[in-house]
């Protein structure tokens, strides 16, 4: 089984709108997750880390979902710039300098 | 400007000739990793480096080889490229101990080869 599984999409939205993506981990034990965007092939950028509260950054929303194990992203008002590929990361609970990257979900925002 | 090159960014190889990719930070990070990244199957940690001269196996170090002698610097190397290793490459750093302290990876621009 797969440590990160994501939808991979495409999610197609208008401008203004508000999407939503989860990713499931696997690991109960995992304690540290973050989301990375990815614009066409160019390497990962780190979006937002996740925490146990949930943490908001502008029109940027993450949650974690310890019962259930997904973690989410929400993006309100979305951009034309939102247009990318989120990356969700889980790292290892037993081995802190192991990263497991999901696939990754892409999103299109439309004029 | 804190960034991290790698070099080249193409090749086009041919089975069994040796190569390296190199990887180079200007950060002063301790942390190091190179990743892997096909088609559906996301990116795929190959090797990581805590440090000069430590290294460790990520999920998929088949086939590769990695050195870290200096904190700048961390090749990887194929020594026989197979065409199953044709892939997009990123190296990435990191303060020590990023996963716990949420700190950011900063990666590459990535390198894309192609094993005939």
């Amino acid at each position: 089984r797969k440590e990160v599984e994501q939808d991979p999409g495409p999610f197609n939205v208008p401008e203004g709108a508000t999407v939503a993506f989860n990713c499931t981990y696997s690991n109960s034990a995992s304690q540290s997750f973050f989301w990375y965007r990815q614009d066409c092939r160019k390497e990962p950028k780190l979006l937002m880390s996740v925490y146990s509260s949930g943490n908001e950054d502008g029109r940027f929303t993450a949650q974690l979902n310890r019962a259930s194990q997904y973690i989410s992203l929400l993006i309100r008002d979305s951009k034309l710039s939102d247009s990318a590929t989120y990356l969700c990361v889980v790292i290892s609970p037993y081995n802190f300098n192991k990263f497991y990257f999901g696939s990754g979900t892409k999103l299109n925002v439309k004029p | 400007e804190a960034q991290v090159t790698q070099n080249p960014r193409y090749l086009i190889t041919v089975t069994g000739k040796k190569l390296t990719v190199t990887c180079s930070q200007n950060m002063n990070h301790e942390y190091m990793s190179w990743y892997r990244q096909d088609p559906g199957l996301g990116l795929r940690q190959i090797y990581y480096s805590m440090n000069v001269e430590v290294t460790d196996k990520g999920d998929v170090p088949e086939g590769y080889k990695v050195s870290r002698k200096e904190k700048r610097n961390f090749p990887l190397i194929l020594e026989s490229p197979s065409p199953n290793q044709t892939s997009l490459y990123f190296c990435a750093s990191s303060d020590r101990l990023a996963g716990v302290n949420g700190n950011e990876q900063f990666f590459g621009p990535g390198t894309r080869l192609t094993v005939l």
